[in-house]
């Protein structure tokens, strides 16, 4: 069982580049999230997902794309990286009826020159 | 204003003491009230949930007062390994089960 899983740890993209942060979980959560922590600012949530097929924005989803075509990924997409989208991303899943107990991935390190 | 606000800290304590954290949150329709651990460079991790009557678990204490719109921690008899960031956190939109966090307030324990 190995939980919420992250790749990459850490990357660097240029101005304009795109990438997919990938995550998975293997505990057959309903519940998928993505968060970006920024200092002094606490975690914000960007997308979120209550089942395959079905995703929702959060809080910040500007410049951001979710999917969610099985129960286990829930890969996030940036369109075109910009420096304002360095940050730390976390990825967090949960049971539908149990939102105070998500877990949390081991996060991904994003730096955009 | 943001909707759930912390003492960023850093609250430096010695070995064996007693520290209280506070935390307040904007909406009074919030419905649940946690405390998350994350130590540096990791992800967070749920350490307690807050209920109305208070909670205890070992060290930690935690309590919501409604009327005032705070979550408190309380952590007794300080440990080395406690030293970590402490994050209020408030589920303020059932619908969405999403969690609203506040910034975090750091503690160090000092030998």
């Amino acid at each position: 069982n190995a939980g919420v899983t992250q790749t990459p740890k850490f990357q660097v993209l240029k101005t304009g580049q795109s990438m997919t942060l990938q995550c998975a979980q293997d505990m057959n959560h309903e519940y998928m999230s993505w968060y970006r922590q920024d200092p002094g600012m606490g975690l914000r949530l960007i997308h979120y997902s209550v089942g395959a097929g079905i995703t929702d924005q959060g809080e910040v989803p500007n410049g951001y794309n979710v999917s969610r075509s099985t129960t286990e990924d829930f890969p996030l997409r940036l369109l075109s990286a910009a420096p304002s989208q360095t940050s730390v991303y976390f990825c967090a899943s949960s049971y539908w009826d149990s939102p105070e107990t998500q877990y949390f991935g081991p996060g991904t390190r994003l730096l955009v020159l | 204003r943001k909707e759930v606000e912390q003492d960023p800290g850093p609250f430096n304590v010695p070995e064996g003491a007693t520290v209280a954290f506070n935390c307040t949150y904007s909406n009074s329709a919030s419905q649940s009230f946690f405390w998350y651990r994350q130590d540096c460079r990791k992800e967070p991790k749920l350490l307690m949930s807050v209920y109305s009557s208070g909670n205890e678990d070992g060290r930690f204490t935690a309590q919501l007062n409604r009327a005032s719109q705070y979550i408190s921690l309380l952590i007794r008899d300080s440990k080395l390994s406690d030293s970590a960031t402490y994050l209020c956190v408030v589920n303020m939109d059932m619908g969405r089960r999403a969690l609203t966090f506040g910034s975090g307030t750091r503690l160090q324990v000092q030998p």
